[in-house]
């Protein structure tokens, strides 16, 4: 079956740096999503990997390994706003969007 | 700015009833897409159109219809609601049919909640 796996909460502190981690076993592979979803709000698209690497934006990277199903989201300079849910997506071979459960930040002052 | 609106944030119904949730999106994106989100499960795909008239089944489309009769506009019909069609319900929509790796943009969501 397909499977995306990343921790269900994690917590940090304001002006910290924190890694998300997401790793996935799907059938094929075209492209990996994050997406940052605040409590009661609509996720909205944070990064797109499909080439292993590290891509930076901001205070936010994500980096993808293919040989190893691998993600990780890299929040710098943590601030309050960053407290949200943070949820990885894989496009599989038929460009379907398999989801993970998403990871809950929390962040303390 | 792409916008996706959804008729209703709060909604709550009867078991039974018929149920209409409406999705609008003003980008003349080709793509649309129901899910449900509950918690500890990732998104589920319901159903998604990529085109006037056309829709595909998606993971979960058991108990649920759509319907896509403008480019815009996405319903989402719930034949006779149950309780375990308690959920949040997000639309999303995307830029081209042949572009498949299109960001997906989403509305602000229902929540529906069925007695």
């Amino acid at each position: 079956g397909q499977n995306i796996d990343q921790p269900t909460e994690m917590t940090a502190t304001e002006g910290a740096i924190v890694q998300i981690n997401c790793t996935y076993q799907t059938s094929g592979f075209n492209g990996l999503f994050w997406y940052q979803q605040h409590a009661g709000e609509a996720p909205t698209f944070l990064s797109y990997n499909v080439l292993d690497g590290l891509e930076e934006k901001g205070r936010f990277s994500s980096f993808l390994s293919r040989s190893k199903g691998y993600s990780y989201l890299l929040l710098k300079e943590l601030q309050m706003k960053d407290s949200a849910s943070y949820l990885c997506a894989v496009l599989d071979s038929n460009y379907q969007l398999i989801w993970g459960a998403g990871t809950k930040l929390i962040i303390k002052p | 700015d792409v916008k996706v609106t959804q008729s209703s944030r709060y909604l709550v119904k009867r078991t039974g009833e018929k149920v209409f949730l409406e999705c609008v999106q003003d980008m003349d994106h080709e793509n649309m897409f129901w899910y449900r989100q509950d918690p500890g499960l990732g998104l589920r795909l319901i159903y998604f159109s990529y085109d006037v008239k056309m829709k595909e089944k998606g993971d979960i489309p058991e108990g649920y219809s759509v319907s896509r009769e403008k480019k815009e506009r996405f319903s989402l019909i719930l034949e006779s609601a149950s309780t375990n069609q308690t959920s949040m319900y997000l639309c999303a929509s995307s830029l081209q049919a042949q572009e498949r790796t299109d960001t997906q943009y989403f509305g602000p969501g229902t929540r529906l909640t069925v007695l």
